[in-house]
């Protein structure tokens, strides 16, 4: 099935360093969901994207959509030690079906 | 913490049993969704109940069932595990479709 493919898989940053995870797919994606989640933890909802060009911002976090639809990405700026974690995006596949991807597992010296 | 709950928090198997995972949806929420989740990839979809009907099922054999109950609390049922059904088990309940509230999980490990 249609999957949405997630680089890198891994990133080393110094605190204080940006960061970014790019998710991308060979088809048009309906909408686009970030979801974080701690190590031995369970996902937890960032946020969702859903119209072509759409860039939202939290905090220290941005989130785009590209204008294709077929992409999207995760912006951290000055990453702090509470940024840990894998960031995943998924698409929803009809009747809220989650289709996530690979994840991009952050780590960060302090 | 989202207010989803499950049991038990680690369960050890061995092949050929079969196992009910549990989870109790926050409150208000009629959909609950199941994923598995082997280490280092990303949640992959069993299947999702709404109102105590199946709702949507993701490529997994027929093995793996579940139920919603009225109080939209549900089961997942694996029967003739296998080794590789070793993961975390995470259920997420949602509303609106929008946001999905996903719980602690449970660890199973296949022996």
């Amino acid at each position: 099935g249609q999957q949405v493919m997630q680089i890198p898989q891994y990133q080393h940053v110094q605190e204080g360093e940006d960061f970014t995870t790019y998710c991308n797919s060979s088809t048009t994606l309906s909408n686009i969901q970030w979801y974080k989640q701690r190590p031995g933890g369970h996902p937890v909802f960032l946020i969702q994207l859903v119209k072509s060009g759409e860039v939202k911002k939290q905090k220290r976090l941005t989130f785009q959509f590209g204008e294709a639809k077929k992409n999207s990405s995760l912006h951290i700026t000055a990453t702090q030690t509470t940024d840990v974690g894998t960031y995943f995006c998924a698409e929803e596949q009809g009747a809220q079906k989650l289709v996530f991807g690979q994840g991009t597992r952050l780590t960060i010296n302090p | 913490e989202t207010g989803v709950t499950q049991s038990p928090t680690h369960l050890i198997k061995t092949r050929g049993q079969q196992v009910t995972l549990r989870c109790s949806s926050q409150s208000g929420h009629n959909t609950v969704s199941w994923y598995q989740q082997a280490l280092g990839q990303g949640p992959q979809f069993i299947f999702q109940y709404y109102r105590e009907e199946e709702n949507g099922r993701g490529n997994f054999p027929p093995r793996f069932s579940g139920l919603q109950f009225p109080n939209y609390s549900s089961e997942l049922n694996v029967n003739a595990l296998e080794l590789d059904d070793s993961a975390l088990y995470l259920c997420a309940s949602s509303l609106t479709g929008d946001e999905q509230f996903f719980g602690p999980g449970t660890r199973l490990t296949v022996l």
